[in-house]
């Protein structure tokens, strides 16, 4: 299955700044993943990010709020813009290994103060 | 729409008891069900997944799951916990891609030595 690395493991930010968080994959893949999981609560999905078009955000995740870049077939970023302490969260990429099952990165910790 | 309940938020067994996490879902046709672990620092690995075909689904590290249609759940067991499986469970049931996957709130796994 894909290994999926995403930079930085953890960090925190101060309120009204912004995040960019990595996420390298070990083979090209069509569809990534970006999900959310806040303290205590479970994962919930922000968008999908194809390669050459237009993230698809979920309903509650704006794009302006969550930019997603998508530069080719292996790489994906995901910026947490204008942060609040809301924000705290654990962000996770996946993506499908070709039977309709995710695999997860290990996740970036923001700490939002 | 789809939904996971996983009605037990935090769960402590003793090392060498046998093991019962629950899932119930909801979905209107036949679900895609998974069950994925979360250890502290690392992203969700997948232990198990239902398709189709035998109820009975093995997985790694163990771990077993059941597929009931009539009481619409998919329990995660094991005979015996090792301290190492001391984690939080995630079950998720999806509509047959992986663009869709709604996860339960999770249920945090405590052993005792």
């Amino acid at each position: 299955s894909a290994v999926i690395s995403q930079k930085p493991s953890r960090d925190i930010c101060q309120r009204g700044t912004s995040l960019t968080i990595q996420c390298q994959v070990d083979s090209q893949v069509t569809m990534m993943f970006w999900y959310r999981q806040q303290p205590g609560q479970s994962l919930t999905l922000i968008a999908t990010a194809n390669q050459g078009s237009e993230a698809t955000y979920e309903s509650g995740f704006v794009i302006d709020k969550f930019p997603i870049s998508r530069p080719n077939l292996t790489f994906s970023t995901l910026t947490v813009s204008n942060m609040s302490p809301e924000d705290s969260s654990i962000y996770l990429c996946s993506v499908e290994r070709g039977d309709n099952v995710l695999t997860f990165g290990a996740g970036s910790r923001l700490t939002v103060l | 729409a789809q939904s996971v309940t996983q009605p037990d938020i935090h769960i402590t067994v003793s090392e060498g008891a046998s093991l019962e996490l629950r899932c119930n879902y909801s979905y209107g046709a036949t679900p895609y069900l998974f069950w994925y672990v979360q250890s502290p620092g690392q992203g969700l690995q997948l232990l198990l997944k239902y398709f189709s075909g035998d109820t009975l689904v093995q997985g790694i590290k163990g771990f077993e799951a059941e597929f009931k249609r009539s009481q619409s759940s998919f329990n995660l067991r094991k005979p015996s916990v090792h301290w190492s499986d001391a984690a939080e469970y995630f079950c998720a049931v999806g509509a047959g891609t992986a663009s869709k996957l709604t996860f339960g709130t999770g249920t945090r796994l405590q052993v005792t030595l």
